[in-house]
């Protein structure tokens, strides 16, 4: 168990859809991070919150959207699904911003049907 | 934006050969990571290097940072089923923005 607990740990849901994945971050981290990890392009970074702010996005879509409430969980939204977002998505921790490893949870695998 | 490459993307060995595995970035880092997830895990931190022409070491794991602080590689000595496995670097640059991954090397160890 790395402390960082990600639910639910398998979804399956239909195109058009929407879902909403959650993370609890390791306690004392006040930095979330979301990153997708396909076979193709490796773990892509969405984006980051730290201490209920965003402080950067990478490659995310306008159909995403996440969020950091004030107790520090985060969760990713995903929305108007396509089978292409098929993919495992990781949430990770981190003390601060930046200088220090990430602690990932465990993943959520979402398959688009 | 930042730009990691990660090479060889596979590599198969036998068991007490060595593996080695090559990270380049486009851009100079404040430091740089590596990972490693096994099979059906997660991604786990290894190690960090931050200085030029760091040199660290765990058990049979060797990390080095280049002098340019531009790339990186990870050498394992005599490889074990147990370091099967793909291994990421990730680099972070100027004003530690958030970690650049590279798109790993998968380590096939045989018996």
């Amino acid at each position: 168990d790395s402390g960082v607990t990600q639910t639910p740990k398998h979804l399956i849901t239909a195109t058009g859809q929407r879902v909403t994945l959650r993370c609890s971050p390791r306690s004392g981290d006040l930095s979330v991070y979301w990153y997708q990890q396909s076979l193709d392009q490796g773990l892509q970074f969405l984006i980051h919150y730290y201490n209920g702010e965003e402080r950067a996005k990478g490659n995310i879509l306008e159909r995403f959207s996440a969020q950091q409430f004030p107790d520090l969980h985060s969760e990713l939204n995903l929305s108007s699904l396509e089978l292409g977002d098929s993919a495992l998505y990781f949430c990770a921790s981190s003390v601060m911003t930046g200088g220090y490893g990430y602690t990932f949870g465990s993943g959520t695998r979402l398959t688009v049907v | 934006g930042q730009q990691v490459m990660q090479i060889p993307q596979y590599q198969h060995v036998q068991e007490g050969e060595d593996f080695t595995t090559y990270c380049n970035s486009s851009t100079t880092l404040s430091n740089i990571q590596w990972y490693k997830q096994r099979p059906g895990g997660h991604p786990v931190f290894l190690i960090q290097l931050v200085k030029s022409g760091e040199v660290k070491k765990q058990k049979r794991l060797t990390f080095q940072f280049g002098e340019a602080k531009k790339n990186s590689s990870l050498h394992i000595t005599a490889t074990q089923t147990t370091d099967v496995g793909t291994y990421f670097c990730a680099a972070q640059g100027a004003g530690y923005s958030t970690l650049t991954f590279g798109k790993g090397t998968m380590l096939l160890v045989s018996p």
